[in-house]
């Protein structure tokens, strides 16, 4: 109940096409979802986050779909670039704990 | 400049020998982590911290051992005990109502 399964493991996108990653989530008390983006040697990096009282938020590029009765939320990049290759997680806070539960990330390239 | 630094980057060790590797943070953030990330593999929690002169055992404490005698600083032993210590290791830090988790950018470790 306190995992975070991502899908899928690795996706490949083309130059302005959208990338749309998923995540699903069975413990409906998780408070708060952000996604991260980690590129080769470095740490991940705080990309977008969404609480469950919104069903989308949108920052330039990419937006988080939130479906709470499908207990399911989405990275979509819009117009990927070359420089959106990364590997991004997803991830779920338990309410009232300092910890997170990270979904096994997705490796994304676009190629160019 | 805020955030978080880890040193060395690249750490090298031969079996049976202990080593520390550093976290320090000047973004006055409560709460520090460490997590292990392996090869295509999401992130694995070790240890985590939410105040000074506390400390709890993540999902995979086994083989580390971790102080917090200042804010800023969350220093990560990994021990003879911990038998496959090869992995990059991510410190991160965290706050506010959320505490969103902010990394560092990493220390690599290779036991040869």
């Amino acid at each position: 109940q306190q995992q975070v399964k991502q899908s899928p493991q690795s996706l490949i996108v083309q130059k302005g096409g959208i990338s749309i990653i998923n995540c699903a989530y069975e413990n409906t008390a998780f408070d708060y979802f952000p996604w991260y983006q980690q590129f080769p040697g470095k740490g991940p990096a705080l990309l977008i986050a969404i609480r469950p009282d919104v069903s989308e938020k949108k920052e330039g590029r990419f937006t988080i779909s939130f479906n709470k009765s499908a207990k399911q939320f989405s990275l979509h990049i819009m117009d990927s670039q070359p420089g959106d290759s990364a590997t991004y997680f997803c991830a779920a806070r338990p309410p009232g704990t300092y910890k997170y539960i990270f979904g096994t990330g997705t490796r994304l390239k676009v190629l160019a | 400049d805020g955030g978080i630094t880890q040193s060395p980057k690249y750490l090298f060790r031969k079996e049976g020998q202990n080593v520390t590797l550093s976290c320090e943070q000047n973004l006055n953030h409560d709460a520090m982590y460490w997590y292990r990330q392996d090869p295509g593999q999401g992130l694995r929690l070790i240890y985590y911290s939410q105040i000074v002169n506390d400390f709890q055992k993540g999902d995979i404490a086994e083989g580390y051992s971790v102080s917090r005698e200042k804010k800023e600083s969350f220093p990560l032993t990994v021990t003879s005990a911990q038998k496959n210590p090869t992995a990059f290791y991510l410190c991160a830090s965290g706050q506010g109502a959320y505490n969103e988790q902010f990394f560092g950018p990493g220390t690599r470790l290779t036991v040869l």
